[in-house]
């Protein structure tokens, strides 16, 4: 069936570090990607999203590209700040519900 | 513009008790997901609703779990006669109406069961 698979975490970076998540998809159609953020304690937000090949999904300094050869959709920031710090998690969707991966806790040290 | 609106925040339920949790979606969304996120998990889909209408309830349990959107009023997700492995945070999404079959879901701060 339909799956995503992400980078396990923690993923403990120093602040102005260069931050790559890894996610890979499975699907039977052409789904949209998204990466959503979980701050401690509150509900997921859309960080961004790509609905076709090659799309590229841009906010707060974070891109992802929609790479439909690889199946990839991995989660970029050239410079991290203390706050980014939370759970990143990567998500697919085509009729309705989204499929997400397990997620992955970034921390980011001063 | 109010964003997903969940209550309670926080529930604490005895084995046996019903929990009753109420989702208001964003203004001008008439669609709205369930997911249940276990700790340490991602989130995994229930059911998706329009109003009075059940579109897909393929990731919810076939006993004790039951939704609903009715054409007045929250979402409500109802878990009957709970259990020590209903604990878990349930979140509510809505959208607009699906363009270019995107299905972009905002979601609401959840509401975290714990069943003694």
């Amino acid at each position: 069936g339909d799956s995503v698979t992400q980078m396990e975490g923690p993923v403990t970076l120093s602040e102005e570090a260069f931050l790559t998540i890894n996610c890979t998809y499975t699907a039977t159609g052409y789904p949209s990607l998204f990466w959503y953020v979980q701050y401690p304690g509150e509900g997921l937000q859309l960080l961004l999203k790509a609905t076709k090949a090659d799309d590229k999904g841009s906010n707060k300094g974070f891109e992802a590209t929609y790479r439909k050869e690889t199946t990839s959709f991995h989660l970029e920031k050239g410079s991290v700040q203390v706050s980014d710090s939370a759970v990143y998690f990567c998500a697919q969707g085509s009729q309705g519900n989204l499929i997400f991966g397990k997620g992955t806790k970034l921390s980011v040290k001063p | 513009n109010a964003g997903v609106m969940q209550n309670p925040r926080h529930l604490v339920r005895r084995r046996g008790q019903e929990a009753r949790l109420r989702c208001s979606p964003m203004k001008g969304h008439s669609h709205v997901y369930w997911y249940r996120q276990l700790p340490e998990e991602g989130l995994k889909f229930m059911v998706y609703l329009q109003k009075e209408n059940i579109i897909d309830e393929s990731g919810m349990p076939k006993e004790r779990f039951s939704a609903e959107f009715p054409k007045e009023g929250p979402s409500i997700l109802r878990i009957q006669q709970v259990v020590r492995g209903d604990s878990a945070a349930y979140f509510c999404a809505s959208s607009p109406s699906p363009r270019g079959g995107l299905y972009e879901q905002y979601f609401g701060p959840g509401t975290r069961l714990t069943v003694t």
